[in-house]
Parts: C-alpha cells; structure tokens; sequence
C-alpha cells in the first residue's frame, strides 16, 4: 500500500524558512517522480514544485522559483521541500503526491499527474 | 499557461441522478493530457481519471471521463451518498500544470 507521510509544517513569520519532509512507503520510491502540491485556505489546488526519480532534475511554478528547493534523499526515501523567504501568500496545506508521467511536452517539461497523495501538512505565513 | 474552467461552481443532486461535471480549457490539451479528483473535506485529493478517460485503480465504474481539446467532461452515473464531494480537473499536457478551480457536488 503506497503511503506518503508529510511533516514539517508550522507557524513561521515572513521572510522565514520551513523544510517540509515527506516519508514515503509502498512503493519503489526512486523510481517515480515525485510532487508538492499545496491548498490555500479554502482555495483550490495549485502545483508547486516536482523533482525526478533519481534528482536530477527539479521543477517549480513561478510563484515559488528562486525561494523553494526540492530535493530527495531515495536511500531515506524521503522527499523535502526547503522554503525560504516565506510570504503570507504561501499559507496553505502543502501536499507530497507521487507522480505518473506521460512523456515530455515541447519544451521537454515532463508530463505529470498525481496518482497518490498524503495527508498534507499545513503551513501558516503570519506574524 | 493554460486556464481550466470548471462548470457548474456548485452542483445540487439527489442520490441516485446522473452528475455531468465540465471542465474547459483556455488552449487544447495535448493528446487529452487530463486528469479529475475528487476531494472531501479534510482530506487529500483522489485520483479518478487520468489521459481523460481512464478510470484510476479502485475507482468503480460510474465514473467516466470524456472530451478532448479544450472540453472535457466528467460523469457520475448514479450518485451514491460518497460522491458528494469537490471535483478538480488538472492538465499536464504542458507547463505549468494547471487546475480548475473545482465543482462541489452537494447533496439537494
């Protein structure tokens, strides 16, 4: 049974930092690619960042490039999300999902959706 | 960036009716590059259906998904009392991916 085990979440005032950490289990863990996924308050569902099977290689949304990193560490099959520089704007339940992917588009961004979520950590930007 | 439009906003069904859930984008979708999940309140998201049509493991056949180009459709034949939930459209067929900002399917 694939489980996904998020942690990290937490108060932190602006301009902070936070690492968030995913434990993952079930599956062959470097194998897939994996995801962050995040919740505002009472929004909708937007991608954050996603990073390769073996780590290679990263991607992020323009809202948090320059200020998030995506690792992983696949012999602790584990999966993070540093986040620097923190605004109010990122308050939200942050999610690890695992990725199932579809080739590359055009511009050779892989092509990703999520078939496993956890239960997401919540993470609030306030002084 | 593509933009995905999910109609209607809220849903008011009874037990039983057939649900018709759409989810429109601003450019075509490459090769119906999409995905639906459902959410309920406190929980994460659930993968349905995938590449537009096919249905996620577990997931029991009353869900269908249809379309390509720039209308897809998600469908819930008979609804049971579970299915009342949020429904997210997602595209991945190019960066970045997107969501819709969701459907609620609420108990009439």
């Amino acid at each position: 049974e694939v489980q996904l085990v998020e942690s990290g979440g937490g108060l932190v005032q602006p301009g902070g930092s936070l690492r968030l950490s995913c434990a993952a289990s079930g599956f062959t863990f470097s194998s897939y690619a994996m995801s962050w996924v995040r919740q505002a308050p009472g929004k909708g569902l937007e991608w954050v960042s996603a990073i390769s099977g073996s780590g290679g290689s990263t991607y992020y949304a323009d809202s948090v490039k320059g200020r998030f990193t995506i690792s992983r560490d696949n012999s602790k099959n584990t999966l993070y999300l540093q986040m620097n520089s923190l605004r109010a704007e990122d308050t939200a339940v942050y999610y690890c999902a695992k990725n199932q992917a579809r080739g590359y588009d055009s511009s050779g961004y892989p092509r990703y959706y999520f078939d496993y979520w956890g239960q997401g950590t919540l993470v609030t930007v306030s002084s | 960036e593509i933009v995905l439009t999910q109609s209607p906003a809220t849903l008011s069904l009874s037990p039983g009716e057939r649900a018709t859930l759409s989810c429109g984008a601003s450019q075509s979708v490459s090769s119906s590059y999409l995905a639906w999940y459902q959410q309920k309140p406190g929980l994460a998201p659930r993968l349905l259906i995938y590449d537009a049509s096919s249905r996620a493991t577990g997931i029991p056949d009353r869900f269908s998904g249809s379309g390509s180009g720039t209308d897809f459709t998600l469908t819930i034949s008979r609804l049971e009392p579970e299915d009342f939930a949020v429904y997210y459209c997602q595209q991945y067929g190019s960066s970045p991916y997107t969501f819709g900002q969701g459907t609620k399917l609420e108990i009439k």
